[in-house]
């Protein structure tokens, strides 16, 4: 079955530690894998996507096959980046390729 | 632009009664998505459509119908309410599907007593 998994449902840093949120998926096709962010009081919303291979927000996210994992990281933290963040992979099902999530991660950055 | 909007933001529910969530956008996206998320849970697809006049079922669509008779606009309608059904429900939509970024309402949370 696809799946995705976020193992841990609180994580906490101090401002300018680095900062890991943890993501692993099980597909068996080539997987096409995302982060959502949804800020206090926002909606929620696209960070970033493996595909672009780009840095946002000062976050990267690398695809790696052998590991299953799509882990994001930030090497220095930024109170503003305290959120909850969900790791979605795309599957293919009936006709649309819908997206699948996690089940988040929240994350608060200490003063 | 409004983006994608949801109403009502909050509601309680008496168990049998029966409400629709209400979701439009005004990007003109073919694809559109219900889902929900409870306590602790990752977001679950309920519904989506893929155009209007098409929908179809995603992971969780009992108790739920959905119908799509404009490019606009995606209700999603519950006949009798259970305490099952409380959690909070996100629209969203999308340009195409699979790796088009969502975009998301603000949410419904229900309530079902």
């Amino acid at each position: 079955a696809q799946r995705v998994t976020q193992p841990e449902k609180l994580l906490s840093v101090f401002k300018g530690a680095p900062v890991e949120l943890k993501c692993n998926y099980s597909y068996s096709g080539s997987p096409e894998l995302f982060w959502y962010v949804q800020y206090s009081r926002q909606r929620l919303q696209l960070l970033l996507r493996h595909i672009s291979r780009e840095s946002i927000k000062g976050f990267t996210a690398d695809l790696n096959k052998g590991e299953t994992s799509f882990h994001l990281k930030k090497p220095f933290a930024q109170e503003e980046d305290s959120a909850m963040y969900y790791c979605a992979l795309v599957i293919s099902s009936g006709s649309a390729r819908q997206l699948t999530f996690g089940s988040g991660t929240q994350l608060t950055v200490l003063p | 632009n409004a983006g994608v909007t949801q109403t009502p933001k909050f509601r309680i529910l008496k168990i049998g009664q029966s409400m629709t969530l209400q979701c439009t956008q005004d990007m003109n996206h073919n694809y559109m998505y219900w889902y929900r998320q409870d306590p602790g849970m990752g977001l679950k697809l309920i519904y989506y459509s893929v155009g209007a006049g098409i929908t179809d079922k995603g992971e969780v669509p009992n108790g739920y119908n959905v119908s799509r008779s404009t490019t606009e606009d995606f209700p999603l309608r519950l006949e009798l309410a259970a305490p099952s059904q409380t959690s909070v429900y996100f629209c969203a939509s999308s340009y195409g599907g699979g790796n088009s970024p969502l975009h998301f309402g603000n949410g419904t949370r229900l309530t079902v007593t």
